[in-house]
């Protein structure tokens, strides 16, 4: 299984400011994919990045995909209080078939 | 449209019972469906994926078991609940037409107990 190790697991943080997590592993992957769960509820997809170097933006998050396609992080601007949330990143695994998902960060912006 | 139908949304079964979980898709054919498990606030654990009907790959070995009876019917399964089977369980399929983004249920929180 390819590992992809999240950092930090917890982050508190108060509204305005920014943050950078970081999804990071030893194995290439085809693509990274970034979701976001609420608690009781499925994640939902934020983004894909597939070409290394690449960065994608939505609004004040953005997404980069490194060079050698390994490592993935996501930087929030002016955070706010409807970011909180369970943010995961997440490789198509060797197989083709399977995502494999990091253990999230766990995020928290308080008023 | 396509949906995705996961049930039931919370379960309290005691320690040795047998489980059952559905998972039904609506709206696309031939999807490759998944089982995750979460525990609380952490990531998702693959256990199971199927790219088609009667097609079961086990991602890790453990007290449950999956079927896909249907193309679009997923089901999640164990004969005897072990305490450590608690947690979040999703649902998730992919389309051909997707791009690789996975679609989730709405998830069945399990306790045991």
């Amino acid at each position: 299984t390819q590992l992809l190790e999240q950092s930090p697991q917890f982050l508190s943080i108060q509204e305005g400011e920014n943050l950078t997590v970081y999804c990071n592993s030893s194995s290439v992957f085809s693509s990274l994919q970034w979701y976001r769960q609420e608690p009781g509820e499925g994640p939902v997809l934020l983004v894909t990045v597939v070409t290394g170097g690449e960065v994608k933006k939505l609004k004040r998050l953005t997404f980069q995909f490194g060079d050698a396609r390994k490592d993935s992080s996501l930087h929030i601007t002016a955070a706010q209080p409807g970011d909180t949330g369970l943010y995961l990143c997440a490789g198509v695994s060797n197989s083709g078939y399977a995502l494999n998902f990091g253990k999230g960060t766990s995020l928290l912006v308080t008023p | 449209s396509q949906t995705i139908h996961q049930w039931p949304a919370t379960l309290v079964q005691p320690v040795g019972s047998p489980l059952s979980l559905e998972c039904t898709v609506e709206g696309t054919s031939n999807p490759n469906l998944y089982w995750y498990r979460q525990a609380a606030g952490r990531g998702l654990q693959l256990l199971f994926y199927s790219v088609g009907i009667g097609q079961i790959s086990s991602e890790v070995p453990q007290n449950l078991s999956a079927s896909r009876p249907q193309d679009r019917q997923f089901i999640l399964s164990s004969k005897k609940l072990l305490l450590s089977d608690s947690g979040f369980y999703l649902c998730a399929w992919i389309g051909e037409a997707t791009n690789e983004k996975l679609f989730f249920g709405s998830g069945t929180q399990l306790s045991v107990l």
